[in-house]
């Protein structure tokens, strides 16, 4: 089985700051890493994605994660924020088990500040 | 489009009644899974279906029931026995190997 631990429940940054929400997973065989980012009263949206190639993954609007087998982790960054990146974020993992259900972190609250 | 649908998005509740959220996709998935959202507690999986006609219990399956006899459709019933079933509902769907796309979630609140 596999699990997923997001370090920081919360994480407050002033606009235009750089930000890193981390994560860290555990499993036993090769995994599939994904971000979803939440905004209030919706869905989560898939934000990127790891499956294979290249370790560094990028979103659309500026996000960027990296794959780091040897330490385990999927960190999330973004070298300035805006105050529309305002939402909760959570890590997940996927890894062949009978199926590829995902495991997902409890998630991290990124508030910018104006 | 494609997508995966969730209504109604705001629902309410009395004690002692059954209510059923929807859930439909058009994405020909074949995984579906059903999830319950409170604050600080992430999302935690109620059920979830492989295939049609078939699914099984996640970690708080007590007080629920879904049913899944066709591949787009997939409804959560929120027994009388859920004792707190206040909270946000998330559905989504996953074709394998990939990840999850959710729905819109609904919002039930018991009066």
């Amino acid at each position: 089985a596999q699990s997923v631990t997001q370090l920081d429940s919360q994480v407050p940054v002033f606009e235009e700051a750089p930000v890193e929400l981390r994560c860290n997973y555990s499993s036993s065989v090769s995994v599939y890493l994904f971000w979803y980012v939440q905004y209030p009263n919706q869905g989560l949206q898939l934000l990127l994605k790891y499956l294979s190639g290249s370790t560094l993954v990028e979103s659309i609007n500026g996000f960027e994660a990296e794959f780091n087998k040897s330490q385990t982790s999927f960190h999330l960054r973004k070298p300035s924020v805006h105050i529309s990146d305002t939402a909760e974020y959570f890590c997940a993992v996927s890894a062949w088990a009978g199926s590829y259900q995902l495991t997902f972190g409890k998630g991290t609250k990124l508030s910018v500040i104006p | 489009d494609g997508g995966i649908t969730q209504s109604p998005k705001y629902l309410f509740r009395k004690e002692g009644q059954n209510v059923t959220l929807s859930c439909e996709q058009n994405l020909n998935h074949d995984a579906m899974y059903w999830y319950r959202q409170d604050p600080g507690q992430g999302l935690r999986l109620i059920y979830y279906s492989q295939i049609v006609n078939d699914f099984q219990k996640g970690d708080i399956a007590e007080g629920y029931s879904v049913s899944r006899e066709k591949k787009e459709s997939f409804p959560l019933t929120v027994t009388s026995a859920q004792k707190n079933p206040t909270a946000f509902y998330l559905c989504a769907s996953q074709t394998t190997g990939n990840g999850y796309t959710f729905g819109s979630g609904t919002r039930l609140t018991v009066v």
